[in-house]
C-alpha cells in the first residue's frame, strides 16, 4: 500500500506564528497519526485520528494544537503560537486495515524550524 | 514509570556477519511489538511485527524474537550488507488504542 505524503517538506517559521501542516493520506483509511521527533531525540506520539475524531492525544498535544481533516482528504496539524522548542520533524502515519494489527506507514515528514 | 529501552551506542558489525539489537522493556504488557527502519532525515519505515504469543518472526534476512517473560525483543539481521546501515525502533502499543510508544533506537553499521 502506499505511504501518505507530506507538506510542505520544511517550514521556517517565526517564534509565535501559527502553522499548519498537512498529510494527505488514501481517504479510504480510518486511523491516522501524527508524531514529532526533535533532532537527535526518539519518536513521540502526539495524537490519533480515528474516524474523523481524536482518539487518543498525548501531554505534548496540548491546546496549542489541533487536528482536523477539513475535506475528507487532507489531514492538517495546527500549531497555533509557536514556540523554539516546538522545532522538529512531524510525521504523519497512516494504520494499515489488514488484519487489526498496527504497523503504521509513515510520511516523508515535514521538518519545522521555529525561529 | 513505563520505559523502553534500546543500546543507545551505536553498534558496528562487519559485513556478512549477524546484527543483533536488543529493546528491553518495563511496566508493559503489549499486545504487539513493532520493528522499524529508519534513515536520517526520513520517517520510521515498519519492517515487523510480533505478536505477545508468537515466539519468532521471519521475513527474508531479517528474524524477531520476543520474550514477554525476560520483556524483551530481540531483533537479527542475517548476512547484513552496509545498505543495512540505519537506525532501528522498537515500539510497543500501548493498550488497545493502537497508540505506539517508541525507544530511542540503535544505530546500526554495517562496515564493508
Amino acid at each position: 500500500e502506499p505511504e501518505v505524503t507530506q507538506t510542505p517538506s520544511h517550514q521556517v517559521t517565526q517564534m509565535g506564528q501559527e502553522v499548519i501542516l498537512r498529510c494527505v493520506p488514501i481517504s479510504n483509511h480510518l486511523y491516522f497519526y501524527w508524531y514529532r521527533q526533535i533532532l537527535g531525540q526518539k519518536v513521540e506520539f502526539l495524537v490519533s485520528f480515528y474516524n474523523n475524531e481524536i482518539s487518543e492525544k498525548s501531554e505534548i498535544f496540548d491546546d496549542q494544537f489541533s487536528v482536523e481533516r477539513p475535506d475528507g482528504s487532507n489531514f492538517t496539524l495546527k500549531i497555533r503560537s509557536t514556540k523554539l522548542e516546538d522545532s522538529a520533524m512531524y510525521f504523519c502515519a497512516r494504520r494499515t486495515s489488514v488484519g487489526g494489527s498496527n504497523e503504521q506507514f509513515f510520511g516523508p515528514g515535514t521538518r519545522l524550524t521555529v525561529l | 514509570s513505563q520505559k523502553i529501552e534500546q543500546n543507545s551506542e551505536a553498534l558496528n558489525i562487519q559485513e556478512g556477519k549477524t546484527a543483533t539489537l536488543t529493546c528491553n522493556y518495563t511496566n508493559y504488557s503489549p499486545a504487539y511489538l513493532q520493528w522499524y527502519r529508519q534513515d536520517p532525515g526520513r520517517g520510521p519505515v515498519f519492517l515487523l511485527l510480533i505478536r505477545e504469543n508468537e515466539k519468532e518472526k521471519r521475513k527474508e534476512r531479517l528474524k524477531v524474537t520476543f520474550d514477554t517473560t525476560l520483556k524483551q525483543s530481540l531483533f537479527h539481521i542475517t548476512a547484513s550488507q552496509p545498505a543495512d546501515s540505519a537506525t532501528y525502533l522498537c515500539a510497543l502499543e500501548k493498550d488497545s488504542n493502537y497508540q505506539l510508544i517508541w525507544g530511542a533506537g540503535t544505530k546500526l553499521i554495517i562496515k564493508p
